[in-house]
């Protein structure tokens, strides 16, 4: 399973407050990605990582921001949350020999912002 | 990434095979196709990948059309634990981001 785990697994939080959401891993792999999943959306990829303080954003950044000052640690923050960001959240990792590579999920975080 | 498109849903009786079609017209010549599943409540997992040659493995068959523009992921005999969205992806050789669409979701009757 690739040794990716998440925390907290179950959050809910008001509006307008902070909250960080962890991935962690135990494998040294280099790229570890942040996904958010909603109804009719599929996977989205929100910010992703392919090193320790190297990041970049995916296709629904916006109001999310991320920080990886370890390999194994990749955090993800919501500076102030909405409504719109109650979502579940997964981290993953790629890993290989070989491209193309594959990627690992971690077991997800359901956020709920009311 | 070049774009892929999956029906909804589909419905297979157990012990039955069951094809799931993907189309991928604008594929390019180095993007991948990549298949990937998600149980209930569970992230999504890798079932298989393939380039241009038909590709088996323990989980199952991936067919590619003679031009690539569509593939067929081919579960032999589907089992009620088969019952899940499944994810077809192009990514290029050396990409790093995934687009995963919407799937199609699999309800397999007893």
């Amino acid at each position: 399973d690739a040794g990716i785990t998440q925390s907290p697994r179950h959050k809910v939080t008001e509006t307008g407050t902070p909250v960080t959401l962890r991935c962690h891993q135990t494998e040294n792999h280099r790229y570890m990605y942040w996904y958010r999943q909603d109804p009719g959306h599929g996977l989205r990829l929100i910010h992703y990582s392919y090193g320790v303080k190297d990041t970049d954003k995916g296709e629904v950044s916006d109001g999310y921001s991320v920080s990886r000052s370890k390999t194994e640690d990749f955090l993800l923050t919501l500076e102030s949350a909405t409504s719109s960001q109650t979502s579940v959240y997964f981290c993953a990792i790629t890993t290989g020999t070989s491209t193309p590579y594959q990627q690992y999920f971690g077991p997800g975080t359901r956020l709920t912002v009311t | 990434d070049a774009k892929t498109t999956q029906p909804n849903s589909m419905e297979s009786n157990e012990e039955e095979p069951v094809h799931l079609p993907c189309n991928h017209s604008t594929i390019s010549g180095t993007d991948y196709i990549h298949w990937y599943r998600q149980l209930p409540s569970q992230g999504p997992e890798y079932v298989i990948h393939g380039l241009t040659s038909n590709v088996n493995n323990r989980m199952a068959s991936l067919a590619i059309a003679e031009d690539r523009k569509s593939s067929t992921l081919i579960l032999h005999r589907a089992t009620l634990r088969d019952a899940a969205v499944y994810y077809c992806i192009l990514r290029d050789w050396a990409g790093n981001q995934f687009y995963f669409g919407t799937g199609t979701s699999l309800t397999v009757i007893p």
